[in-house]
């Protein structure tokens, strides 16, 4: 079955330090991982994703996402976290035959920012 | 460019009742993808809609149905609602693999 397991449900960081967000995935196929940020009462942001090629890639606001195949997963992290950080965080798997196939969630890890 | 719009922005309906949510997609972009999202979860997949058919469908009943129109634009009807579809209800729009989501629209069903 097609899946998306987001083992952290909240994080709490100090502003400044470093990000990591966990992600496992299980896809029939090669997949498609995708990176969103959704503020409270707010759509979806996409922060980065990943189709084929370099594993590590970057996204906006200064994210990046490794793919690892053996561990099926897709961390997120940053560096130096801002306060401005602070939101919901979505990992999601998609691809298929069709061009734009379905995209399936995880559960969302929300982050916390301690100044 | 205008992204991806919804409205409304904001529902309230009693059991029972029918509902008609709107989506106008990105400039250019001619798929568009419904998502309900409840509260404290990750959105789950509704139906695609291309070139005015729908192309796949989640695991939701057949009271959720939607059409897309020549323009792209499409609508989301939920027929006979329960409480249980009180939730954020996203729209997304694409031109290949990557989604662009729209602002939601939260629906409360009493």
């Amino acid at each position: 079955a097609q899946s998306v397991t987001q083992p952290d449900i909240h994080i709490t960081v100090s502003e400044g330090a470093s990000l990591e967000l966990r992600c496992n995935y299980s896809y029939g196929a090669t997949p498609y991982l995708f990176w969103y940020v959704q503020s409270p009462g707010q759509g979806l942001q996409l922060l980065l994703k990943y189709f084929s090629g370099d594993t590590l890639v970057q996204g906006i606001k200064g994210f990046e996402a490794e793919f690892k195949r053996s561990q099926s997963s897709f961390n997120l992290r940053k560096p130096s976290v801002h306060w401005s950080d602070a939101a919901e965080y979505f990992c999601a798997v998609g691809g298929g035959s069709s061009n734009t196939g379905k995209l399936i969630f995880g559960q969302g890890t929300t982050l916390q920012v301690k100044p | 460019d205008a992204g991806v719009t919804q409205s409304p922005t904001h529902l309230i309906k009693t059991r029972g009742q029918q509902v008609t949510l709107r989506c106008s997609p990105k400039s250019g972009h001619d798929t568009v993808s419904w998502y309900q999202q409840a509260l404290g979860q990750g959105p789950q997949f509704i139906f695609q809609y291309y070139e005015e058919e729908e192309r796949q469908r989640g695991n939701f009943p057949d009271r959720f149905s939607g059409h897309q129109f020549p323009n792209y634009s499409s609508e989301l009807n939920v027929n006979a609602l329960l409480l249980g579809d009180s939730a954020l209800y996203l729209c997304a729009s694409s031109l290949w693999h990557e989604q662009f989501f729209g602002p939601g629209t939260r629906l409360t069903v009493l």
